[in-house]
């Protein structure tokens, strides 16, 4: 099974529309992390939001917030007022707490943003 | 403020030949993770790395790679006798280390390197 789902290959969105992306996960461990990072096409990781799995409030970070629905699995990321430069590739990862496997994020497979003028 | 520095950014190899990546951590941080990134792909984890130990290596191919991190110098993942298939991105990422069992510690990613065996 996989741990991390992100079910939309590519997205469309108009510039200054708010564009929801998904992310399912897979995990047993009552403590865990989950995180987004943004990879433009010039190819390096940028990190954007994090959410832990004991926060009860929502993840926010200027024009990035996450969905968190715990009982779904579910930690979608919102961007508000999408701008130009926000198109990319995003991944969603997940950090698990169990025995020396602590350190790995597990990525998913991606969702390519454009956003159109 | 540096942050997580890799080099060579760009590297090509012949097939036999050694690849050495290097990765120097942001100021202050003791955790070094690898990753390698295949062409229209996520990134998947290889290696683990705290000062002078191996945390977790379960990513990594059994055969013709290692990584290490010196008390000293830069963490070095190394591919001997480099094959086609090793061409990709090869991302280093590090975190302070102090919130690591809790899933709280943000991993913060270098450039990149991009290896290319012909």
């Amino acid at each position: 099974a996989q741990k991390i789902t992100q079910t939309q290959p590519g997205m469309f969105v108009q510039e200054k529309e708010a564009v929801t992306l998904d992310c399912t996960y897979d995990t047993s461990d009552q403590s865990y992390g989950l995180f987004w990072y943004k990879q433009p096409s010039s190819g390096e990781m940028i990190f954007l939001i994090y959410q832990g799995s004991y926060d009860e409030q929502n993840a926010t970070e200027g024009r990035y917030s996450l969905n968190f629905q715990k009982a779904r699995k579910s930690a979608n990321l919102v961007i508000s007022a999408s701008q130009l430069g926000d198109s990319a590739m995003y991944f969603c990862a997940m950090r698990e707490v169990r025995g020396t496997s602590y350190g790995k994020l597990t990525f998913g497979q991606g969702t390519i943003l454009t956003v159109h003028p | 403020n540096a942050g997580v520095m890799q080099n060579p950014r760009h590297l090509v190899r012949r097939r036999g030949q050694e690849a050495r990546l290097r990765c120097s951590p942001m100021k202050g941080h003791s955790h070094v993770y690898w990753y390698r990134q295949l062409p229209e792909e996520g990134l998947k984890f290889m290696v683990y790395l705290q000062k002078e130990n191996i945390i977790d290596e379960s990513g990594m191919p059994k055969e013709r790679f290692s990584a290490e991190f010196p008390k000293e110098g830069p963490s070095i993942l190394r591919i001997q006798q480099v094959v086609r298939g090793d061409s990709a991105a090869y991302f280093c990422a590090s975190s302070p280390g102090e919130g690591a069992r809790y899933g709280l510690e943000t991993q913060y990613f270098g450039p990149g390197t991009r290896l290319l065996v012909l």
